[in-house]
Formats: structure tokens, C-alpha cells, sequence
């Protein structure tokens, strides 16, 4: 089955600097790759995704990037803000079915 | 629409209790989902759901049921409660009628067995 590794675990970044986390995965037939921002205490909301006919996605601040042959696919997050500290979650999905996930990166910027 | 309404959400569980969770949503999405959130760490799917009548398992199935009889509700029954079983429980569902689209998730139950 599918299997999702995410890097680094944590991630503290000084307000204003970028941040990226890495995701891998297995399975070549995943083709959907959401990213999910988890609030202390609240449920996991979606931030942005891309799908494998797509290379690269942004959204103001927010994008991702996708590697298909290598497998792999990044977040980047411009001019962090304080209200970006968060656990930040990849999933990988066949077909918009059944989604694995990474075990998460726990991101603080420092103001 | 309310989306995705999970209930109770908190419970404290003593070894061997049972206790059913409860997870509705109102955008008549077919695909329905329950994952467990150990602390610190990410999702890990214990059962799902494409339909009314029809239930399969995930990842970590052992220690509990689910049911799925009508497009709106899918409970999670746990028939003996374990120490293991502390988690927080998120359903989620997804329209796969749209294709490739995100999972909406409910806001949770933070389940605690002593």
C-alpha cells in the first residue's frame, strides 16, 4: 500500500522567512496531493492541493510543488507570519479515494 | 450546511466500556471516513465507507465496528474499551462524484480510557 514520509518533523523559522516541507511517496498510481493545516486542538483544514497533471500550484503565500518521477512533492510557505505555527499534514490519494498521510511537520515562526 | 458533525466531544472511558461515536454530515457526500490522531502524530484511517450498506477496513481496524445505513451517518462503535484506544477520532467524508476533491473533516472527539 501507499506510504507518505514528511520532513523535517519540526520546523521553527524567524517571521518573514520562507518555509518548505517535503513529502514522498510510494505508490506511483497516487495522483491527488492535499496539504492540511492542523490548529492546536482543531480539526485538520485544507490549505492547497495539486494534482499529478499539474507541476506546481500557488496560492498568495502558499504553494506546491510536485515531482512525479521522483516521487515527491513540497510546500513552501512566503513570508511566514505567526499565525502560520501549526502542524502541517501531506496526503496522497489514488483517485480521490482512500488518503494516506504524512505524520506531520510541526512549524513555528518565531516573531 | 453544517458539513460534517461529530458527537460527543469528549469522553473518558473506563477498560472495558463500550461506547459509540457519532459522525453525520448534511452534503449527501458518499465516501465517509474515520481516522484515529494518536498524539503527535498524524491520521490513521480505521474504517471507511463508499455507501449506504457498504464498510471496509483501513489501516487500523482491530478493537472497533462501523456501520453505514443511511448517506448521512456513520457511527464508530467501540465494544471494549482499551488504554490503546486514547486518541482523537476525526470523520471525514468526500463527494467522489467531483472527482479528485478534499476531505472535509469534523471537528473531533478526544477519547480518553483509563
Amino acid at each position: 500500500g501507499e506510504n507518505v514520509e514528511q520532513h523535517p518533523s519540526t520546523l521553527s523559522v524567524q517571521e518573514g522567512d520562507s518555509a518548505v516541507i517535503k513529502c514522498t511517496y510510494s505508490d506511483s498510481a497516487s495522483n491527488y496531493f492535499p496539504w492540511y493545516k492542523q490548529e492546536l486542538g482543531k480539526r485538520p483544514q485544507l490549505i492547497i492541493d495539486i494534482r499529478s497533471n499539474v507541476g506546481e500550484k500557488k496560492d498568495q503565500r502558499i504553494a506546491v510543488t510536485l515531482n512525479k518521477t521522483a516521487k515527491h512533492f513540497s510546500l513552501h510557505i512566503t513570508e511566514t507570519q505567526p499565525e502560520d505555527s501549526a502542524v502541517y499534514f501531506c496526503a496522497a490519494s489514488r483517485n480521490g479515494q482512500n488518503f494516506v498521510f504524512g505524520p506531520g511537520t510541526r512549524l513555528s515562526v518565531l516573531p | 450546511n453544517a458539513g460534517v458533525t461529530q458527537t460527543p466531544k469528549f469522553r473518558i472511558l473506563k477498560i472495558g466500556q463500550s461506547m459509540t461515536l457519532q459522525c453525520t454530515q448534511d452534503m449527501n457526500h458518499n465516501y465517509m471516513y474515520w481516522y484515529r490522531q494518536d498524539p503527535g502524530m498524524g491520521l490513521k484511517l480505521i474504517y471507511y465507507s463508499v455507501g449506504a450498506g457498504i464498510t471496509d477496513k483501513g489501516e487500523v481496524p482491530n478493537g472497533y465496528n462501523v456501520s453505514r445505513s443511511t448517506t448521512e451517518d456513520f457511527p464508530l462503535r467501540l465494544e471494549l474499551a482499551a488504554p490503546s484506544q486514547t486518541s482523537v477520532y476525526f470523520c471525514a467524508s468526500i463527494d467522489r462524484g467531483q472527482g479528485r476533491s478534499p476531505l472535509h473533516f469534523g471537528n473531533g472527539t478526544r477519547l480518553t480510557v483509563t
